[in-house]
């Protein structure tokens, strides 16, 4: 019963690298969600999705894109790392959508660091 | 604007005292809200949601929460701490109408033996 996985769950960078995090579930959930998460600031929603070929900017977009050719699948991608991108990621998925009264499911996180 | 405050950043309670967790809340529409509770290095777990049913909200590991639409208010409670219950815990605010999902900043509560 994975629910949802992330991958990595650790990693290093260094300014202006790329990279992607990866996020994959299998509860057949149509919305999937990524979220940063930083000191005394809850989460934050970076980008979400309502069912493959179709995403959508949240409150902190900037310095992100993602896609979704997959139900399964939705990767986030970093396309030239910076420091204040230094945080702990969250990826989510649910039945409805994120703004409805769904519950979301939650992975256990990427922890990045950029140098 | 919509916000969600949780008016404590840490807790610390002795185990098998009472547990209150505060969230107030702003919205311009019914909003559903939730509690969420994260352990260290893991994901957000659901603890309990309202829908505009009961005001009164049950949850999982006996924490419910209680809608208090005149106080905008969804404080968090659980009559006797356990030790496995050091976590943080964070309020969500969802509007579908508005299109917005709003967490809170977290309160960290601890319990001491």
């Amino acid at each position: 019963n994975a629910g949802v996985t992330q991958t990595p769950k650790f990693q290093v960078l260094k300014t202006g690298q790329s990279m992607t995090l990866q996020c994959a579930q299998d509860m057949n959930h149509e919305y999937m969600s990524w979220y940063r998460q930083d000191p005394g600031m809850g989460l934050r929603l970076i980008h979400y999705s309502v069912g493959a070929g179709i995403t959508d900017q949240g409150e902190v977009p900037n310095g992100y894109n993602v896609s979704r050719s997959t139900t399964e699948d939705f990767p986030l991608r970093l396309l030239s790392a910076a420091p204040s991108q230094t945080s702990v990621y969250f990826c989510a998925s649910s039945q409805g959508s994120i703004f409805s009264n769904q519950p979301q499911h939650f992975g256990d996180g990427t922890r990045l660091s950029i140098l | 604007a919509q916000s969600v405050t949780q008016l404590d950043s840490h807790v610390s309670v002795s185990e098998g005292t009472p547990v209150l967790l505060r969230c107030n809340y702003s919205s311009s529409y019914s909003p559903s809200l939730f509690w969420y509770v994260q352990h260290p290095n893991k994901g957000l777990q659901l603890l309990l949601k309202y829908t505009s049913a009961a005001t009164l909200v049950k949850g999982i590991n006996g924490f419910e929460a209680e809608f208090k639409k005149s106080e905008t208010s969804f404080h968090l409670t659980k009559p006797s701490a356990h030790m496995s219950d050091a976590a943080e815990y964070f309020c969500v605010v969802s509007e579908i109408e508005g299109g917005k999902l709003i967490f809170g900043q977290g309160t960290e509560l601890s319990v001491k033996p």
